[in-house]
C-alpha cells in the first residue's frame, strides 16, 4: 500500500464553520506534512510532523490547527477561515524527515471558503 | 531563503515534439527531485538526483543534475498527451528537519 488517503475530496465552508481535513497512510512513514496549493502555483509547506510531534510550523495562522493522533493519521482542524484560504490542501508523508526523502502525496482536499 | 526558478512557466506543444524544462537556483542543494502533478491530484515523484552531473533516464524522460548542484533539467523526447501536467522541481538539503524547496512550476500541455 503506497497510498496517502485524504478526506473529504471537496469541502465548502462558511467563515464561521469548523471543519476538519483528514489524512491517513499505512506505509509506516514517520513524517507527515500539510501543504497548501493555490491554483497554478507550487505547494507551500504549512506543517511537518515527525514521530507524531510537530517539527515545523511555517508561521501558519492559528485558524489552522494540525493534529497527529498516531503515526498513521494527520488532521487539520479549520476554524474561522477567510475566503483567501480557499485552496487545494495536500497531505504528504515520507519515511523520515530529511532532504533526500521522497514525498508521497494524497490527492488533496479542494477547499472553498464562502 | 533558497529559491528555485523554473522555465518556461508554461509550454504548449504538439504530440511528438521534444522539450526541456529548466530548474535554476543560486543555492546548492544536496538533492533534487522532480514531480508531476495532474489536475485534481497530488504531485507524484518522478526521480531523485543527488550527485553533481548525474543523469537519470525514465523511459522518454531524461533528468540531469548540474555539476555544481544548483540547477537541473528535464528533457522529454517525443511528448505524448499523457505527459500533460504541472512539473515541479524540489531541492533538498541533508540533515534532519530539512524541508523541500519547491520550484515555481512548469505547466505542460501536449495536444494531438
Amino acid at each position: 500500500d503506497t497510498e496517502v488517503t485524504q478526506t473529504p475530496k471537496h469541502l465548502v465552508m462558511g467563515m464561521t464553520n469548523k471543519k476538519s481535513l483528514k489524512c491517513e497512510q499505512h506505509m509506516g512513514h514517520r513524517a507527515m506534512y500539510w501543504y497548501k496549493q493555490k491554483a497554478k502555483k507550487p505547494p507551500e509547506l504549512m506543517f511537518v510532523y515527525s514521530y507524531e510531534k510537530l517539527s515545523i510550523n511555517e508561521s501558519v495562522p492559528s485558524r489552522f490547527s494540525p493534529e497527529c493522533p498516531n503515526s498513521s493519521l494527520l488532521n487539520l482542524h479549520l476554524h474561522a477561515l477567510q475566503p483567501e484560504d480557499s485552496a487545494l490542501y495536500l497531505c504528504a508523508s515520507s519515511q523520515a524527515l530529511g532532504g533526500y526523502e521522497k514525498l508521497f502525496f494524497g490527492s488533496g482536499t479542494q477547499l472553498s471558503v464562502l | 531563503t533558497q529559491l528555485l526558478e523554473q522555465s518556461p512557466q508554461f509550454l504548449s506543444i504538439q504530440e511528438g515534439e521534444n522539450l526541456t524544462v529548466y530548474c535554476n537556483s543560486s543555492s546548492v542543494f544536496s538533492s533534487l527531485q522532480w514531480y508531476r502533478q495532474e489536475p485534481g491530484e497530488g504531485p507524484v515523484l518522478l526521480v531523485t538526483v543527488v550527485t553533481g552531473g548525474e543523469v537519470k533516464k525514465l523511459k522518454r524522460l531524461t533528468f540531469q543534475f548540474g555539476d555544481a548542484r544548483k540547477d537541473s533539467s528535464l528533457h522529454i523526447t517525443a511528448a505524448q498527451t499523457g505527459d500533460t501536467g504541472l512539473y515541479l522541481c524540489a531541492g533538498g538539503n541533508a540533515g534532519t528537519a530539512s524541508k523541500l524547496t519547491f520550484g515555481t512550476g512548469t505547466r505542460l500541455q501536449v495536444t494531438l
